[in-house]
């Protein structure tokens, strides 16, 4: 089953703008973790922002934050001020505490910053 | 990156020989995860491993994949026989403690296999 679904290939945002990207998952497990990593055209992952099952605040770090809503199960990252250098393949993954050896990723959406 | 060092960066092997991947974890990190890329996808885990045991390999295919982590040295991935579709960008992550869920795992950059 599909833990990570990720409905957008491909976004376009205008420089400068805020862009948000969809995250849902699946899981019964009341305790995990979900994240944001970034993977730029060079190919490294890069770690953007964590948010717990039971925060009760939505986790910000500098331009990125994440629009937590756990009822719906969705856990979608917010970039604001959008710039050139954002342009990436964007991953969301999650972790769980009943199977916590792994991350599942989602199949990623590809961010395109427009000048 | 965080300090997570894989090598060689790009791999390139002939159909039928054996491709190993190293990987050596931040310093202070005892766990070490590999994942696989395939082309526009997310990664998938293959493996869990600690100094010396193997915890997970449930991601793992039943064949000509190993991988290993001993006392000394870097964590290695072993590709034997490879195929073409063994061609991905395998990825290693470490983290300090046992696997907790709100630890990011720290990548590597990954090593870029090509099968000819």
């Amino acid at each position: 089953a599909q833990k990570i679904t990720q409905t957008q290939p491909g976004m376009f945002v205008q420089e400068k703008e805020a862009v948000t990207l969809d995250c849902t998952y699946d899981t019964s497990d009341p305790s995990y973790g979900l994240f944001w990593y970034k993977q730029p055209s060079s190919g490294e992952m890069i770690f953007l922002i964590y948010q717990g099952s039971y925060d009760q605040q939505n986790a910000t770090e500098g331009r990125y934050s994440l629009n937590f809503q756990k009822a719906r199960k969705s856990a979608n990252l917010v970039i604001s001020a959008s710039q050139l250098g954002d342009s990436a393949m964007y991953f969301c993954a999650m972790r769980e505490t009943f199977n916590n050896n792994d991350m599942r990723f989602g199949a990623g959406t590809r961010l395109t910053v427009k000048p | 990156n965080a300090g997570v060092m894989q090598n060689p960066r790009h791999l390139v092997r002939r159909r039928g020989q054996e491709a190993r991947l190293r990987c050596s974890p931040m310093k202070g990190h005892s766990h070490v995860y590999w994942y696989r890329q395939l082309p526009e996808e997310g990664l998938k885990f293959m493996v869990y491993l600690q100094k010396e045991n193997i915890i997970d390999e449930s991601g793992m295919p039943k064949e000509r994949f190993s991988a290993e982590f001993p006392k000394e040295g870097p964590s290695i991935l072993r590709i034997q026989q490879v195929v073409r579709g063994d061609s991905a960008a395998y990825f290693c992550a470490s983290s300090p403690q046992g696997a907790t869920v709100n630890q990011p795992q720290h990548f590597g950059d990954g090593t870029r296999l090509s099968i000819l």
